[in-house]
């Protein structure tokens, strides 16, 4: 089946600071990505659709000068979260739609904490 | 608007059998899919269902009925290590998904 890496796994940063994570479709291109966070013991919360060669579509509510989505290429988005808080700790993760039925299939995730 | 609701917490014992259930409203509709998610990590797909019936797979089952909006999950053999939180996710006609809350499945001994 399809893979998707994601990177890092796990984040310690101060705040203030900026962090990039990394979403790359391993053996397939992927023209849309899908970025979402997940805080303790909710679901999914869709934060934005990362375009390859345009600008990403962010979610009502997400700031989208603080969350920078960059898809550069077929096989990879990054999403920057400027200016980090503790607020913005959380479970992030990526996923890739693939295929006719368009499954989407994730990334592990990235679990940020902001001190 | 578009919407899912699923239990929030469900308990059943090892070996026994379980029925997770899922409602869902949306724009157009493009299958629907289960996931499992266990603590701290992301989820896995389960299964997909885009015509009524019953999909079997192994232990795990998954039901639709697209006039009823309405889909379940059925685990047999209950294992300890089916211990998760199992999401409901409905596509709709942009091909996004929209998540349930997920319900918790505890297991007991």
């Amino acid at each position: 089946g399809a893979v998707v890496s994601q990177h890092p796994s796990w984040v310690i940063c101060k705040s203030g600071t900026s962090v990039k994570i990394e979403c790359r479709s391993l053996d397939f291109q992927a023209t849309t990505m899908f970025w979402y966070r997940q805080f303790p013991k909710q679901s999914l919360m869709l934060m934005a659709t990362s375009n390859e060669g345009s600008k990403a579509t962010y979610e009502q509510g997400v700031e989208k000068d603080k969350f920078l989505i960059n898809h550069a290429s077929l096989t990879l988005s990054t999403l920057t979260v400027t200016s980090a808080h503790p607020e913005d700790s959380s479970f992030y993760i990526c996923s890739a739609p693939q295929g006719e039925g368009h499954f989407q299939y994730f990334g592990a995730g990235t679990r940020l904490s902001v001190l | 608007g578009q919407n899912i609701d699923q239990p929030t917490e469900m308990t059943a014992t090892e070996g026994a059998i379980v029925q997770i259930n899922c409602t869902y409203q949306t724009s157009g509709f493009n299958g629907l899919f289960w996931y499992q998610q266990h603590a701290g990590e992301a989820p896995t797909f389960l299964s997909y269902n885009v015509l009524d019936g019953l999909e079997e797979k192994g232990r795990f089952s998954s039901f639709l009925s697209r006039s009823k909006g309405y889909s379940y999950l059925l685990l047999k053999e209950l294992q300890m290590k089916d211990s998760a939180s199992y999401l409901c996710a409905a596509m709709d006609s942009n091909y996004q998904l929209i998540w349930g809350a997920g319900t918790k499945l505890i297991i007991k001994p």
